[in-house]
């Protein structure tokens, strides 16, 4: 049951290093989203897939590009890291953009020094 | 611009204990609305997920309401377990999920 992967778990980064998280899923989905979790805020939406060759931005998408490779994969890329990015980041995937549960990976805890 | 509350932000219970968690959004507008469960570290769970049609979802010791109308949803959680210690997040969706802050559980012994 591997659901939604992401990589890496855990990273640390110098500010103004670039770096690229990965996400995967095996359930055929169209629509994969990124979101950063931070203390008091909630879940924020960085960027969303609706479904393979499509992105689009979400609430929080500023010093971050995304990639949706295939149907399987989205990628998220921070080009220039800020401390302001340390956060933790979750992938996820759903069956379609509404209306449909929401899968989740297990997240990746970035730190921006 | 939809906004998710979650009251409260941590909870405390003995075992055993029936609880309820509360979520209010200010706009009505919404095709669904989920409660999720996180583990320390962990992702997010989805635990029920209530259509706008629908006025509750049951699963097993866990229902959810749905009041649209007032902007309200209550996740109700029978016999508490100290398994049932996490943070219950609730989501609403227009056309992307709106995430609360959360609920922190602690059940204890």
């Amino acid at each position: 049951n591997a659901g939604v992967t992401q990589t890496p778990k855990f990273q640390v980064l110098k500010t103004g290093q670039s770096m690229t998280l990965q996400c995967a899923q095996d359930m055929n989905h169209n629509s994969m989203y990124w979101y950063r979790q931070d203390p008091g805020m909630g879940l924020r939406l960085i960027y969303y897939s609706a479904s393979e060759g499509t992105t689009d931005k979400g609430e929080v998408p500023n010093g971050y590009n995304v990639s949706r490779l295939n149907k399987r994969e989205f990628s998220l890329r921070l080009e220039s890291a800020a401390p302001s990015q340390t956060s933790v980041y979750f992938c996820a995937s759903s069956e379609a953009t509404q209306r449909n549960t929401i899968y989740f990976g297990e997240g990746s805890w970035l730190t921006v020094v | 611009k939809q906004e998710v509350t979650q009251i409260p932000a941590a909870l405390s219970v003995p075992e055993g204990e029936n609880l309820v968690l509360n979520c209010s959004f200010t706009d009505s507008a919404i095709y669904n609305l989920q409660w999720f469960r996180q583990d320390p570290g962990k992702g997010l769970t989805s635990l029920l997920l209530i259509q706008s049609s629908q006025r509750e979802q049951t699963s097993g010791r866990l229902n959810a309401s749905l009041d649209k109308s007032s902007g309200r949803s209550t996740l109700y959680i029978a016999a508490s377990q100290p398994g049932d210690s996490a943070t219950y997040l609730c989501a609403v969706d227009t056309d992307k999920l709106i995430f609360g802050t959360g609920t922190r559980l602690q059940v204890f012994p």
